[in-house]
């Protein structure tokens, strides 16, 4: 069962420092996510990237965060000076054709201290 | 715009009994919809979708879930609770991307 992949699993950070989470998609995929769930809370949509290029964001994802497919394997989510409020878990997703189903991975806890 | 609601952020069942759990949508159009199952500190697993056709889904570990466009609802089932059933369950729904209910979370009683 192919899978996504993301690393790391857990990463600590300073308050204000830059992180970079990073997931593999299943290589035929086409539609990449990310998503975040702040701890006992709901999972919650950042952002989808098709064709190179963002094509929907929701009002979490500002200008602290950027996305990223820096070659033809990884798509990075990129958190600039990080606050507190910042930790959560980090999902990324990746589906082949539209939303009939994304795969998701396992998850990135960021906890920023 | 599109919603999901979940009945009930906390359902405790006796292990053996029957495992019913509530999510309503709101949508213009009938949405693609899918149930995710959270395990604690692990990530969101696939339990099933509905996107067309049989209105009767059945999924993983024995669960099913039954899309009502009339009560705009689509109900996930287990007939019979394990104690491995316990952990957090996401309603969810799509158009041009998923959106996440709040979630309920599953206890199963010995």
């Amino acid at each position: 069962e192919p899978e996504v992949t993301q690393t790391p699993s857990h990463q600590v950070t300073q308050m204000g420092q830059e992180v970079i989470l990073r997931c593999v998609p299943i290589s035929n995929h086409l539609y990449f996510y990310w998503y975040r769930q702040i701890l006992g809370q709901k999972v919650e949509f950042l952002v989808s990237f098709y064709n190179n290029e963002i094509s929907e964001k929701s009002e979490i994802f500002d200008d602290q965060f950027s996305v990223e497919r820096p070659d033809g394997s990884n798509f990075t989510l990129k958190i600039r000076s990080t606050k507190l409020e910042d930790s959560a878990m980090y999902f990324c997703a990746s589906s082949e054709v539209g939303t009939h189903g994304y795969t998701f991975g396992s998850g990135t806890r960021l906890t920023v201290v | 715009a599109q919603s999901v609601t979940q009945l009930g952020s906390h359902v405790s069942v006796s292990e053996g009994a029957l495992v019913l759990l509530r999510c309503n949508y709101s949508s213009s159009v009938p949405p693609y919809l899918f149930w995710y199952v959270q395990y604690p500190n692990q990530g969101l697993q696939l339990l099933l979708k509905y996107t067309t056709g049989a209105t009767l889904v059945k999924g993983i570990n024995g669960f099913e879930a039954e899309f009502k466009k009339s009560e705009t609802s689509f109900h996930l089932t287990k007939p019979s609770a394990h104690m491995s059933d316990a952990a957090e369950y996401f309603c969810a729904v799509s158009f041009d991307k998923v959106i996440f209910g709040p979630g309920t979370s599953l206890s199963v009683i010995p």
